[in-house]
């Protein structure tokens, strides 16, 4: 499984955008790159995904570095309701016998100050 | 919204037992998984379903199995249970095997064996 490589912690203050890094060297020109989150006592849930371009969404937006070895999860306005852990996840394609498994890593524990 | 429902938040069992973990999802679903969660080491896939009746070992099926009789409910099956799967299980769904639907997550189980 291609592996990614993320802070274990960082910290932001209520309503500065943050910036979630994440390291992906031995991406395959196939997989996806996927972010979930997981708030205290939740299961964790689903943020964004992108392959090569930067995607936007509601919740986040991603950025992917054009040879796609490292990608940025932007929380415009932090609030404390996004203090959760960061997933950052690379989605092998369906098609061989791993059926698009994710393999979660430990993720970033994100801190978000009033 | 996909509603992903684990019968029971917490669950208390004796060494020994055979403990029955069910989920159900309210979406027909094709996939459904089942991870555990434990500190430091992250959430580790045990066993998934792409259909039903279809089950594929994840990364540490050793000790478990799994049933699917029914699209909308998977469930987990410690035959014997151990002291060392005390943990947070959590179990997922998935629209389907190809593309990139999001995993939904239930809020798990936190399955105490004493």
């Amino acid at each position: 499984d291609a592996k990614t490589t993320q802070p274990n912690s960082m910290e932001s203050n209520e309503e500065e955008p943050v910036h979630l890094p994440c390291n992906h060297s031995t991406i395959s020109g196939t997989d996806y790159i996927h972010w979930y989150r997981q708030l205290p006592s939740q299961g964790p849930e689903y943020v964004i995904h992108g392959l090569t371009s930067n995607v936007n969404n509601r919740m986040a937006s991603l950025a992917i570095a054009e040879d796609r070895k490292s990608s940025t999860l932007i929380l415009h306005r932090a609030t404390l309701r996004d203090a959760a852990v960061y997933y950052c996840i690379l989605r092998e394609v369906a098609g061989g016998t791993s059926y698009g498994k994710l393999t979660f890593g430990q993720g970033t524990i994100l801190t978000v100050h009033p | 919204d996909v509603k992903v429902t684990q019968s029971s938040r917490y669950l208390v069992k004796r060494t020994g037992e055979k403990v029955f973990l069910e989920c159900v999802q309210d979406m027909d679903h094709e996939n459904m998984f089942w991870y555990r969660q434990d500190p430091g080491l992250g959430l580790r896939l045990i066993y998934f379903s792409y259909d039903v009746k279809m089950k594929e070992k994840g990364d540490i099926p050793e000790g478990y199995s799994v049933s699917r009789e029914k699209k909308e409910r998977f469930s987990l099956i410690l035959e014997s249970a151990s002291t060392n799967q005390t943990s947070m299980y959590l179990c997922a769904s998935r629209y389907r095997t190809g593309g990139n639907s999001p995993l939904h997550f239930g809020n798990g189980t936190r399955l105490t064996v004493t």
